[in-house]
């Protein structure tokens, strides 16, 4: 285990509706970097939030927002939902922005579905 | 954007058969290359951060190598189990600007164990 929690497990959304995911990191880690799986893919790199900052994005557009507390807890919203936005969410933490060249623990994820 | 590569996309081997996957990836700016397991419903764990060109890692049956100048690594599992089924994950990390420390995954390569 990694230490690493996300909540909730799954959800149920409808298309054009917004929703908020949640991610606890590892203790001791200030990074946390948030994937999106979609069927058959691998994951793929939403954004990044080191020290409660935005630290690089991926090729997501500005309906996926986030944020990142004192605490290096996250969230991950999206925005007027699509269908195309079903898919597994993944956070993941990691210390000191790149930490032990940039590896990262990972939770267990989110199932997303949006109808 | 980096296109990462991994082969086969599936693989079934039975009990004991020794087995190997690629990944390949740009070489060019390479910081590191991540190998993760993913079994089903539980979270992606890290087996190995390789840097180094001619890297050799290993952990009990499963070991990798690293060949930075031509972008390349493999995994192999010797002796397979039926626990080792799962998706195989590789993500290479370029160095600086804002992709430092920012994982680019594969699709995966899915091995399945048959007893």
């Amino acid at each position: 285990e990694t230490g690493v929690t996300q909540s909730p497990t799954h959800l149920i959304k409808t298309r054009g509706q917004q929703v908020t995911l949640r991610c606890s990191s590892q203790s001791g880690h200030n990074t946390v970097s948030w994937y999106q799986q979609a069927l058959g893919q691998g994951p793929q790199f939403i954004f990044q939030y080191y020290r409660e900052e935005e630290n690089g994005r991926g090729n997501f557009p500005p309906r996926f927002s986030g944020l990142q507390f004192p605490n290096y807890s996250s969230e991950l919203n999206v925005n007027a939902l699509e269908l195309d936005d079903s898919a597994l969410y993944l956070c993941a933490s990691s210390s000191g922005g790149s930490g032990n060249f940039g590896e990262q623990y990972f939770g267990p994820g989110t199932r997303l579905t949006v109808t | 954007i980096l296109n990462v590569e991994q082969s086969p996309q599936s693989l079934h081997v039975q009990e004991g058969d020794s087995t190997n996957f690629t990944c390949s990836f740009p070489s060019s700016n390479f910081y590191a290359l991540h190998w993760y397991r993913w079994e089903t419903a539980k979270s992606p764990e890290a087996l190995f951060v390789m840097t180094l060109n001619g890297d050799e890692k290993k952990k009990g049956r499963i070991s990798a190598t690293l060949n930075t100048k031509e972008g390349y690594s493999y995994l192999y599992i010797k002796g397979s189990q039926p626990e080792d089924s799962a998706t195989y994950l590789c993500a290479p990390t370029n160095a600086g600007g804002t992709s430092y420390g920012k994982l680019t995954f594969g699709q995966g390569t899915i091995l399945t164990v048959h007893p």
